[in-house]
């Protein structure tokens, strides 16, 4: 079935790194994809999303590319900001269906 | 602006006991959905409501029922709860019929539940 795959956290980066989130689907067809944040105490949010091949979502400085060769749309983020500590999750949509399929989520934490 | 509003917050139970976590959206969205959250796991679909009037199975739907009891609220039951229900449960709702997974899911803040 459809699937979503994210690499384990926590991530622990310092102030102004580089940040790449990594996600793998599987899907039979051709889905759309989200990044969701989830910060401490709160529901999820929407960050960005792609809905067809080489697109690119990007919001607050974040960017995905939907890359259907590799079933690919790793999160990346040049310069990280204290404020960026959450839980990141990778989705993805089938047109076909009202589900929207989460991976496990990742933890980013920004140290000063 | 309200958006997704659950209730309650924070509840705790007996193993056996029974409760209803409320949903309610003033977005007019069509379709809703109950998740469950926990550690290692993601979130979970347990039931969905794509539109009012209608109901479906998630992935996790052993032990819980659903009302969508009018446009605006989707409730979640537990008839007789067990410890594995301890979980942090999400409502979310989302705009359309048409293209339903490109439209964005709005979130509530969460109901974190115990069973003792």
């Amino acid at each position: 079935g459809d699937s979503v795959t994210q690499m384990e956290g926590p991530v622990t980066l310092s102030e102004e790194a580089f940040l790449t989130i990594n996600c793998t689907y599987t899907a039979t067809g051709y889905p759309s994809l989200f990044w969701y944040v989830q910060y401490p105490g709160e529901g999820l949010q929407l960050l960005l999303k792609a809905t067809k091949a080489d697109d690119k979502g990007s919001n607050k400085g974040f960017e995905a590319t939907y890359r259907k060769e590799t079933t690919s749309f790793h999160l990346e983020k040049g310069s990280v900001q204290v404020s960026d500590s959450a839980v990141y999750f990778c989705a993805l949509g089938m047109d076909s269906s009202y589900k929207l399929i989460f991976g496990s989520g990742t933890r980013l934490l920004v140290r000063p | 602006n309200a958006g997704v509003t659950q209730t309650p917050k924070f509840q705790v139970l007996k193993t056996g006991q029974s409760m209803t976590l409320q949903c309610a959206q003033d977005m007019n969205h069509n379709s809703m959905y109950w998740y469950r959250q926990d550690p290692g796991m993601g979130l979970r679909l347990i039931y969905y409501s794509a539109s009012e009037g209608t109901t479906d199975k998630g992935e996790v739907p052993n032990g819980y029922n659903v009302s969508r009891l009018n446009k605006r609220e989707f409730s979640l039951r537990l008839e007789s709860a067990a410890p594995s229900q301890t979980s942090v449960y999400f409502c979310a709702s989302r705009p359309g019929t048409v293209s339903p997974n490109t439209g964005e899911l709005f979130f509530g803040e969460g109901s974190r539940l115990t069973v003792l």
